[in-house]
């Protein structure tokens, strides 16, 4: 059975942090690992990771992907409260649908 | 373009009732997805269709039963709805089903079960 787990669950920090989100897995014939944001409705696609060790950025946030260990990272820096939201790590196994995690809630106060 | 559309936006049932969620995609793709969304459990797959004619089981399929109408058109329908059924339910659909992908998720559809 696939497995993916984030963590924190839940997260408070000022504007201006830096925060990391964690996300490990358990699954047979990994292909990517998918990271999304979810504000009031349906999550965002942020970044697909394939390959060890190479991080994708995208303005304040980048992510990488660790093969070996099983687990990816996602960082947020000089956090905003518009970076308030769920993000989700999802996983992509063999031809299986996506495995999500529960999410981490990030809140960020002014 | 729209993407992956969704209705209803919101809907409430009585115990017992049925009814259907319709979603379509306009992005040529050929997989497509029903999940639901609970306060704590992230998404939970219920039914996916990687392919126009071809329907599977997710996760959490009991109570639900799906319909690939045709390439951009997957429905959900619940025969006789529960409260345990309470829940926000996204559609998603991707390119493919069987490599690295993306998914493109509808609005959602949020569905009390009273």
């Amino acid at each position: 059975e696939d497995k993916v787990v984030q963590s924190p669950l839940s997260l408070v920090v000022h504007e201006g942090d830096t925060v990391t989100l964690n996300c490990s897995y358990e699954v047979t014939n990994f292909r990517s690992l998918l990271w999304y944001k979810q504000e009031k409705k349906a999550p965002t696609f942020l970044f697909m990771l394939t390959s060890s060790g190479i991080e994708k950025k995208s303005g304040r946030l980048s992510s990488i992907l660790d093969k070996k260990e099983l687990f990816s990272i996602l960082n947020i820096t000089a956090t905003q409260t518009g970076d308030s939201a769920i993000y989700l790590c999802a996983v992509k196994a063999g031809r299986r649908a996506l495995t999500f995690g529960s999410g981490t809630r990030l809140q960020v106060q002014p | 373009n729209a993407g992956v559309t969704q209705t209803p936006k919101f809907q409430v049932l009585k115990t017992g009732q049925s009814m259907t969620l319709q979603c379509a995609q306009d992005m040529n793709h050929n997989s497509m997805y029903w999940y639901r969304q609970d306060p704590g459990m992230g998404l939970r797959l219920i039914y996916y269709s990687a392919s126009e004619g071809t329907t599977d089981k997710g996760e959490v399929p009991n109570g639900y039963n799906v319909s690939r109408l045709n390439k951009r058109e997957f429905s959900l329908r619940l025969e006789s709805a529960a409260p345990s059924q309470t829940s926000v339910y996204f559609c998603a659909s991707s390119e493919r089903g069987g490599g690295p992908e993306t998914q493109y998720f509808g609005p959602g559809t949020r569905l009390l079960v009273l």
